[in-house]
């Protein structure tokens, strides 16, 4: 089992739909990263987070520390956020970092 | 300084050579850290510096992967007796922990290796 699950794998939206993808952990964290990889490999981060809520823009990530989960929303999506949105984890017993799998995201005109 | 940069962008090889990726890190980020990517997969951690110290060696770091960071600056990753298996995008990023032990990861575009 992965330390770090997402769902959905696959998902495709119109534009203008609300987008929610989903992280779950197994491991204690010093903080919760969501980072969108586009076609070609760049990274960027998006968000840290090791409590509740942020926003910046059309996007919003929330933590719940005690389930152990997180979700990062996005709101009136447009083609152009279509990407990976990786969900990964700062383990709070050393330095190593886990990563998910990935959702990949395709939003359609 | 405009961010994380690795060199080459592309590395194709035959099997059994070796390979050496650099990394170079945003000037003022003590913290380096390598991962591997495979097709569909998201980044495994491979190993982490802080300042010239290599903290972290994860366990998928086999003998023929050598990692330095000489200065604490700049980092090379080497891959001794490539295998197919090797083919990979090899990611590099920094951090800094200003505010106690939470950080932002910056990432480089990656060395896409083929080994074939």
């Amino acid at each position: 089992k992965n330390e770090v699950e997402q769902s959905p794998q696959n998902l495709t939206a119109q534009e203008g739909e609300f987008i929610t993808i989903n992280c779950s952990y197994s491991v204690g964290i010093s903080a919760l990263h969501w980072l969108q990889q586009h076609p070609g490999g760049g990274i960027v981060s998006l968000f840290m987070l090791s409590s509740g809520k942020k926003k910046h823009g059309r996007l919003i990530a929330t933590i719940n520390i005690q389930e152990k989960h997180s979700s990062l929303h996005i709101t009136a999506s447009h083609p152009r956020d279509s990407a990976v949105y990786i969900c990964a984890v700062g383990s709070n017993t050393g330095n190593q970092f886990y990563f998910g799998t990935g959702t990949s995201l395709t939003v359609i005109p | 300084d405009t961010g994380v940069s690795q060199d080459p962008r592309h590395k194709i090889t035959k099997r059994g050579q070796n390979v050496t990726f650099r990394c170079d890190p945003i000037s003022e980020h003590n913290r380096l850290y390598w991962y591997r990517q495979t097709l569909g997969q998201g980044p495994e951690f491979l190993t982490y510096f802080q300042n010239e110290a290599q903290l972290e060696k994860s366990r998928l770091l086999s003998d023929r992967f050598s990692a330095e960071r000489p200065k604490g600056s700049f980092s090379t990753l080497e891959i001794q007796r490539t295998e197919q298996g090797d083919s990979a995008m090899y990611l590099c990023a920094s951090s800094s922990p200003r505010t106690g032990p939470l950080e932002t990861q910056y990432f480089g575009p990656g060395t896409r290796l083929l080994v074939l």
